[in-house]
């Protein structure tokens, strides 16, 4: 267990729908990150947030949010999903807003139909 | 723009043979780096970094060479044993950059050790 908790972990819904990923990330970790792993692809990151603000934006479509709430939990929204938004979605967590001490929770495998 | 690439999707040595990862980067503002391992239905796990300021890190069985100027890095694992089998990732960080904690991750590459 490595303390990074994701849910849930297995999820399939149909295009045009909305889901909720949540991750609660190690305890004493400030920093959250999401990833997504498409088919045969490294992980991309989407985005990050520290202490309940946005750090940090990679290639997160406009159809996709998230937010940090006070207890430090994490919440990414996907929204009018699409069959090529089917990937495996990690959190991460690390005590600052720094590389190190960065620790994967077991992601949620997403499948859109 | 791949900027972090592992050019082997997948490698296969026999177990006690040192197996070697590779990995190639394009930004030169990467300073930071780290291999993870990646069990099938587990997330990735943290297995050695090395910092821009050294060339060499070693962790066990585990070593991790840095080439700055060539922008390479390569982990080596020494004797390799059937429970390395997995998926490695090379990924790296801008530390001196406005996202210290951003990763950019390779595309990663299979490794199986056979008995």
């Amino acid at each position: 267990d490595s303390g990074v908790t994701q849910t849930p972990k297995h999820l399939i819904t149909a295009t045009g729908q909305r889901v909720t990923l949540r991750c609660s990330p190690r305890s004493g970790d400030l920093s959250v990150y999401w990833y997504q792993q498409s088919l045969d692809q490294g992980l991309q990151f989407l985005i990050q947030y520290y202490n309940g603000e946005e750090r940090a934006k990679g290639n997160i479509l406009e159809r996709f949010s998230a937010q940090q709430f006070p207890d430090l939990h994490s919440e990414l929204n996907l929204s009018s999903l699409e069959l090529g938004d089917s990937a495996l979605y990690f959190c991460a967590s690390s005590p600052e807003d720094s590389a190190y001490g960065y620790t994967f929770g077991s992601g949620t495998r997403l499948t859109v139909v | 723009d791949q900027q972090v690439k592992q050019n082997s999707p997948s490698l296969s040595v026999q177990e006690g043979r040192i197996s070697i990862l590779n990995c190639d980067y394009t930004n030169s503002m990467f300073d930071y780096f780290l291999w993870y391992k990646k069990y099938p239905a587990e997330g990735p796990t943290f297995l050695i970094s090395i910092s821009s300021i050294k060339d060499k890190n070693e962790d066990g069985r585990f070593t991790v060479f840095l080439n700055k100027s060539a922008k390479h890095l390569s982990l080596h694992i020494v004797p390799s044993q059937p429970g390395d089998s997995a998926v490695y990732f090379c990924a790296a960080s801008a530390l001196g950059g406005t996202s210290y904690g951003k990763l950019t991750f390779g595309q990663g590459t299979i490794l199986t050790v056979h008995p």
